[in-house]
């Protein structure tokens, strides 16, 4: 399954409201669609899994949305800690794959 | 505290083998897979492959087949990325994540940097 994010890059400010895309060429069941964050020189870390199901610890202002094919994530009000790469998961069909990223940059 | 260490950067000559380990600490290590990803320099995560610590059952992704190898020591709590014979092409950091059975990897290793050159 080929995942593709859309837009590559985002330029926005702090306060404003981040949505990425991601659209799947194949049906994905929503429990099997996962969204991660990714600092430059760090691993990245999960954000949400289940297509809408915040991991442990993530802030509120990040949230998951979608089924079938096309899938959000929204972050409500960006705070300055929130510019990074952004991907999107799938691992309910073999083989697992990631979409290529959506760099969230300041604008 | 759920932790996974990996092993250090590794500058190695293509041709030669390798192996680097990730090892589990804070929760029960044959409960959960463990995945490999790779993410060469300036580019995105790519999934490697994964295996079942409590069987070493392992599932590779058909890019990757063949030209790694995925191991574990239950014993020890860790698991291994291993190659043969590295190519330039190999360079990359590699990152080990735990699965719960889901799937989704819920935890990182903070990665090993490979380096190979020609």
């Amino acid at each position: 399954i080929v995942l593709t994010q859309s837009p590559g890059t985002l330029s926005l400010s702090p306060g404003e409201r981040a949505t990425l895309s991601c659209r799947a060429s194949q049906f994905i069941t929503s429990r099997y669609l996962a969204w991660y964050q990714q600092k430059p020189g760090q691993a990245p870390r999960l954000l949400i899994y289940g297509a809408s199901n915040r991991a442990t610890g993530i802030a509120d202002r990040f949230s998951g949305s979608g089924s079938g094919t096309d899938f959000t994530l929204t972050i409500s009000r960006l705070e300055p800690e929130d510019f990074a790469v952004y991907y999107c998961h799938q691992y309910g069909s073999s083989p697992i794959t990631f979409g290529q990223g959506t760099r969230l940059e300041i604008k | 505290e759920v932790l996974l260490v990996q092993s250090g950067a590794e500058v190695i000559k293509s041709g030669e083998s390798l192996r680097i380990s990730c090892k589990g600490s804070g929760y029960s290590f044959t409960s959960y897979w463990i995945s490999w990803v790779r993410q060469m320099p300036g580019k995105g995560l790519e999934w490697m492959g994964k295996i079942e610590p409590s069987d070493s059952y392992t599932s590779y992704s058909p890019s990757f087949q063949g030209h790694v190898t995925i191991s574990a020591d239950k014993s020890i709590s860790t698991a291994y990325l291993q190659w043969s014979s590295l190519k330039a092409s190999d360079t990359a950091m590699y990152y080990c994540a735990r699965l719960p059975k889901d799937g989704r990897a819920d935890f990182w290793g903070r990665g090993t940097l490979v380096s190979v050159s020609s």
